[in-house]
């Protein structure tokens, strides 16, 4: 069980074009979805935090306008990455709070999506 | 805010010896602590958690003990066997809280 997909796995894009990330619970539902970047060799950086049917919220120095979220469903919150340019190449990862949970704290991850913009 | 920090940043360990990774936090409200392994490539996978009402838990080799007056609690994992080689993150939060990470431990098991 808790099992999080997130689809694709690895995209080339080209510069100034937009990429959406998809991220699915498979088998929780989950009010709270999570979307961090990771650059190589370091940590997991919290982008934002998408709540279902309400608005994304971003950290501190996110643009909102370029990392566009939404959590339409409680299995589905999408990152679409507009005009995308070489300095968004990462690794980006999803997680997923069970909503459904003992403690309720709990999240799963995603298996991320590498990004490649040229 | 929440601050983790996580030591050492890179052990290397003989197969078949222990490993031990260790986490200190910031915010006596945190009160979840949970463990996650991420292999080259792949997202961070759960391997052990452990709430604050607990002092340890165990799971098979692997174990993580809590002290909630000294603010640190740690990763221990017997018996490595070359798969456990990964980085390893520890994470800290309050109830319905976002997770604040440690910077990450890279195992090496040597064979």
């Amino acid at each position: 069980g808790a099992v999080v997909s997130q689809h694709p796995s690895w995209v080339i894009c080209k510069s100034g074009t937009s990429v959406k990330i998809e991220c699915r619970s498979l088998d929780f539902q989950a009010t709270t979805m999570f979307w961090y970047r990771q650059f190589p060799k370091q940590s997991l950086m919290l982008m934002a935090t998408s709540n279902e049917g309400s608005k994304a919220t971003y950290e501190q120095g996110v643009e909102k306008d370029k990392f566009l979220i939404n959590h339409a469903s409680l299995t589905l919150s999408t990152l679409t990455v507009t005009s995308a340019h070489p300095e968004d190449s990462s690794f980006y990862i999803c997680s997923a709070r069970d909503s459904g949970g003992l403690g309720g704290s709990e999240q799963y991850f995603g298996p991320g999506t590498r990004l490649t913009v040229t | 805010g929440e601050n983790v920090e996580q030591h050492p940043s890179t052990l290397s360990v003989q197969e078949g010896d222990s490993a031990v990774i260790k986490c200190t936090y910031s915010d006596s409200a945190s009160n979840y602590f949970p463990w996650y392994k991420q292999e080259l490539g792949k997202g961070p996978q759960l391997i052990i958690d452990i709430r604050s009402n607990v002092g340890e838990k165990k799971d098979q080799r692997i174990a993580v003990t809590l002290n909630k007056t000294a603010k640190h609690f740690s990763l221990h994992i017997t018996e490595t066997q070359p798969e456990d080689s990964a980085v390893y993150f520890c994470a800290a939060c309050n109830y319905g809280q976002n997770f604040v990470f440690g910077p990450g431990t890279r195992l090496s098991v040597l064979p």
